[in-house]
């Protein structure tokens, strides 16, 4: 059973405030990390797909770092939005498993 | 275009009654998952097909459940003598690839089923 990480379970930050999350995971036999991002009554939406160590990926404010050899990524939001509110998830695939298994997620509440 | 979708949006039904929840795909992909979340827990991973076929069912939480895609599309989750552990949000997931690519996963917005 692997087991994928995410750090904090849920964090309050201020309107205009940056923050990050961590998600750690196995190192071993590792293929690709997804973040989603997974708004109250939305379906989860993908944010970032990353499979090489060292990757970082940016979408707007939101980026993303990748360490396959110490098992962990790094979400940060910058200058955090209300609308940033949501559950964050990450998750990761492994060797020639083909689904996903998944963190249990960050709840982020940005106060105005 | 059309995203993931899923029907019913909710789903009250009694212990023991059999469920038949849908989900119909983007147009194109070929990958096609169910996960679910109960309450309190994460995303936890039911089955996923490559075209018509399930490779992988070892995630199904117990033989009352089946699943089934037909012609590459449609796909249907079948939850027979459903149990009030079986309470969760379904949510189904397409990719053009299977996920060990650079494919991200897109999501309905679940099927909500309350066992009673």
């Amino acid at each position: 059973i692997l087991n994928v990480e995410q750090s904090p379970q849920s964090l309050h930050v201020q309107e205009g405030d940056s923050t990050n999350f961590t998600c750690s995971f196995p190192s071993s036999n590792f293929y690709a990390l997804h973040w989603y991002r997974w708004e109250t009554a939305k379906s989860p939406e993908a944010l970032f797909v990353m499979t090489l160590n060292g990757d970082e990926k940016k979408k707007g404010r939101i980026s993303a770092t990748l360490n396959t050899k110490e098992g962990y990524s790094y979400l940060y939001i910058k200058g955090s939005q209300p609308e940033d509110s949501a559950t964050y998830l990450c998750a990761l695939s492994v060797g020639s498993a083909r689904q996903l298994t998944f963190g249990s997620g960050t709840q982020l509440t940005v106060l105005p | 275009g059309a995203g993931v979708s899923q029907s019913p949006s909710n789903k009250v039904t009694e212990k023991g009654k059999d469920v038949e929840l849908r989900c119909d795909p983007i147009s194109g992909h070929t990958a096609l998952y169910w996960y679910r979340q109960s309450l309190g827990q994460g995303l936890e991973f039911l089955i996923y097909f490559q075209g018509n076929s399930a490779p992988d069912k070892s995630g199904l939480p117990s033989d009352r459940f089946s699943a089934e895609r037909t012609g590459g599309s449609v796909s249907t989750l079948t939850i027979q003598r459903t149990q009030q552990e079986d309470s969760a949000v379904y949510l189904c997931a397409s990719s053009f690839y299977l996920t060990g690519s650079n494919s991200p996963l897109h999501f309905g917005n679940g099927t909500r089923l309350t066992v009673t």
